[in-house]
């Protein structure tokens, strides 16, 4: 049972592109949630998604940030027209229900040069 | 406002001493995690504890809950190298249980 996958690991943007950061849940897992890290600090929920559905995005900026978990296929936080304060470490978390353990991917460094 | 504090923000020790990280959170909780990060790798989950229990062990991991002082420690005996790292408490709150609020982390290091 491979664990939370994300990818790409590392992605470098120019300020004003876009950013496209992927992250496929575990097996079986429904519930997807989004974090963010910047250096030397903890993790900052953004969003929490179910298949289709945004259930919470409290801690998404409103604008230029999206994310969503189709169907079919892995869940997508989008950056549009990134700026310098957009680089931090993305990560990836699911869990098969609200409650309990969340396993989390090895997270996604964007760096917006 | 950060739920989750750990406490230090850094330590220091031999190989072989244990190492006590403490987190302290500020709402009802229905469970409290920790987790390790390594640097610049992703976060891997160490131990889950429930609002409801006081002591759970896991190897050379004990955690202890404190709900009246709403404070939680970690303890890892007999430290490693391998052990060098940063740890995190993370809790979620009794009214949005699937959000987990994360402290600032305490970073250790184990000298060989």
């Amino acid at each position: 049972n491979a664990g939370v996958m994300q990818n790409p690991r590392h992605l470098v943007r120019r300020r004003g592109q876009e950013a496209r950061l992927r992250c496929s849940p575990m097996k079986g897992h429904s519930h997807v949630y989004w974090y963010r890290q910047l250096p030397e600090e903890g993790l900052k929920f953004m969003v929490y998604l179910q298949k289709e559905n945004i259930i919470d995005e409290s801690g998404m900026p409103k604008e230029r940030f999206s994310a969503e978990f189709p169907k079919e296929g892995p869940s997508i936080l989008r950056i549009q027209q990134v700026v310098r304060g957009d680089s931090a470490a993305y990560f990836c978390a699911s869990s098969p229900g609200e409650r309990g353990e969340a396993f989390f991917g090895q997270g996604t460094r964007l760096t917006v040069v | 406002s950060q739920q989750g504090e750990e406490d230090p923000q850094a330590l220091s020790i031999q190989e072989g001493e244990n190492a006590t990280m403490n987190c302290s959170y500020k709402t009802s909780i229905n469970n409290l995690q920790w987790y390790r990060q390594n640097s610049g790798r992703g976060l891997v989950h160490l131990i889950l504890i429930r609002s409801n229990e006081r002591e759970k062990h896991s190897g050379r991991l004990r955690v202890t809950l404190d709900t009246s002082k709403k404070s939680s420690s970690l303890l890892i005996t007999a430290s490693r190298a391998a052990d060098t790292a940063s740890y995190f408490c993370a809790t979620d709150a009794a009214d949005s249980s699937y959000k987990l609020i994360f402290g600032s982390g305490t970073r250790l290091l184990v000298r060989p």
